[in-house]
């Protein structure tokens, strides 16, 4: 029951520096999405995969890419890395194309420093 | 735009009590509530959903309540567990919007 699964589970970044957080999903779900976490805040949505082929911006897309690899696989780029950037990073997926009224299936996240 | 919030950002009950936690949405539009509980260096893990068209739910010792009037959403959990310990997350979406999700109450349950 591998679910949602993410890598890497924790990275450090130095200001500038490129990376690429992966996740896949094992639920033949049609829907990805990836979030930010930040102490004393909710979950915030950067980017969603509605269906496979399909990307569109979340509510903080700013600084970050996106691909929707296959079914499967939803990945996110940070092309240079921020301070601001610093966070904890869930991807998840739900069954249907983007429906938003259902519920989602969450990563055990990555950890992100950027110094 | 709409937010979620929550009245309190940590609740400590005793162990066998029921809990409470609350939330407050504002967007009238929102037609689809969820909980969501997450445990400290993991993902948030589904606990109920409610849709507009109900006004209550329950689940295995969970209870959702809807009272769309003043737009409050509840989570009630019964004889309250050590293993129930936890951030609670409301959340809300609606008119194709994507899940809100509030900012969490943090649960700790006392021997």
């Amino acid at each position: 029951n591998a679910g949602v699964t993410q890598t890497p589970k924790f990275q450090v970044l130095k200001t500038g520096q490129s990376m690429t957080l992966q996740c896949a999903q094992d639920m033949n779900h049609n829907s990805m999405y990836w979030y930010r976490q930040d102490p004393g805040m909710g979950l915030r949505l950067i980017y969603y995969s509605a269906s496979e082929g399909t990307t569109d911006k979340g509510e903080v897309p700013n600084g970050y890419n996106v691909s929707r690899l296959n079914k499967r696989e939803f990945s996110l780029r940070l092309e240079s890395a921020a301070p601001s950037q610093t966070s904890v990073y869930f991807c998840a997926s739900s069954e249907y194309r983007g429906r938003s009224n259902e519920k989602l299936f969450f990563g055990s996240g990555t950890q992100l420093s950027v110094l | 735009g709409e937010s979620v919030g929550l009245h309190l950002p940590t609740l400590s009950v005793q162990e066998g009590d029921n809990s409470i936690i609350n939330c407050a949405y504002s967007n009238s539009a929102s037609d689809y509530f969820i909980w969501y509980k997450q445990e400290s260096g993991k993902g948030p893990q589904f606990i109920i959903d409610i849709r507009s068209n109900m006004d209550k739910r329950q689940g295995q010792r969970v209870t959702v309540l809807l009272n769309k009037t003043v737009k409050h959403l509840s989570l009630q959990i019964a004889a309250t567990q050590p293993g129930d310990s936890a951030v609670y997350f409301c959340a809300e979406s609606g008119s194709a919007r994507q899940l809100t999700f509030g900012s969490g109450t943090q649960l700790t349950v006392l021997p």
